[in-house]
């Protein structure tokens, strides 16, 4: 599976949008780029993902280069509930094994 | 079931005895995820189940771990003569899975936190 670069941590203000970005630059056509977030204590909870276009659900949005080497996830509008570990996953989809790789995520703040 | 369902939800245990973790994946899903987390740290892949194949067992860091799962439903984790290295959140998740660029969905569970004393 490709691997992902992301910041380690970042601080955002309340009420504004927080710009996630994410590095991916040997990923293949055939996968695709995934978010899921881990508050403290919890298990890690699916937000979005895509292939090629741009997709929004009620949680976020995603943009992806139209290279496909680089992503952002969008939090139009972070409250203080959104603290928490985000990752980035490239995930190869195969009959034989199609399971997330876990990076280091970025430790995303949000301060009043 | 809405979610993947863990249980215990906390377990703590003496060093060299056998746990037991036990996950109910969401109805439907084929595949099952095993994943463990200690504090502080990343996750880490454990084991993966897809309906009658062969489990993908890479992750599994000792031969003290084990885990089966029944047909489609029910998996079970076993950590045997357990260590205090042991100590994290195990953590299941499930999806559908139906073949090459699927791109379905992986859920997570809440986790079972295991402590060795």
């Amino acid at each position: 599976d490709a691997k992902t670069t992301q910041p380690p941590s970042m601080d955002c203000a309340e009420g504004r949008a927080a710009n996630l970005p994410c590095n991916h630059s040997t990923i293949s056509g055939n996968e695709y780029v995934y978010w899921y977030r881990q508050i403290h204590s919890q298990g890690p909870q699916y937000i979005i993902h895509g292939l090629k276009n741009n997709e929004t659900n009620e949680m976020a949005s995603l943009i992806i280069t139209e290279d496909r080497k680089s992503s952002t996830l969008i939090l139009p509008h972070a409250t203080l509930r959104d603290t928490a570990v985000y990752y980035c996953i490239v995930r190869v989809a195969r009959a034989a094994g199609n399971k997330l790789t876990f990076g280091g995520g970025t430790r995303v703040l949000v301060k009043p | 079931g809405a979610g993947v369902s863990q249980s215990p939800s906390n377990k703590v245990t003496e060093k060299g005895k056998d746990v037991e973790l036990r996950c109910d994946p969401i109805s439907g899903h084929t595949a099952l995820y095993w994943y463990r987390q200690r504090l502080g740290q990343g996750l880490e892949f454990l084991i993966y189940f897809q309906g009658n194949s062969a489990p993908d067992k890479s992750g599994l860091p000792s031969d003290r771990f084990s885990a089966e799962r029944t047909g489609e439903s029910v998996s079970t984790l076993t950590i045997q003569r357990t260590q205090q290295e042991d100590s994290a959140v195990y953590l299941c998740a499930s999806s559908l899975d139906v073949g090459s660029n699927s791109g379905n969905t992986i859920y997570f569970g809440e986790g079972s936190w295991l402590t060795v004393v």
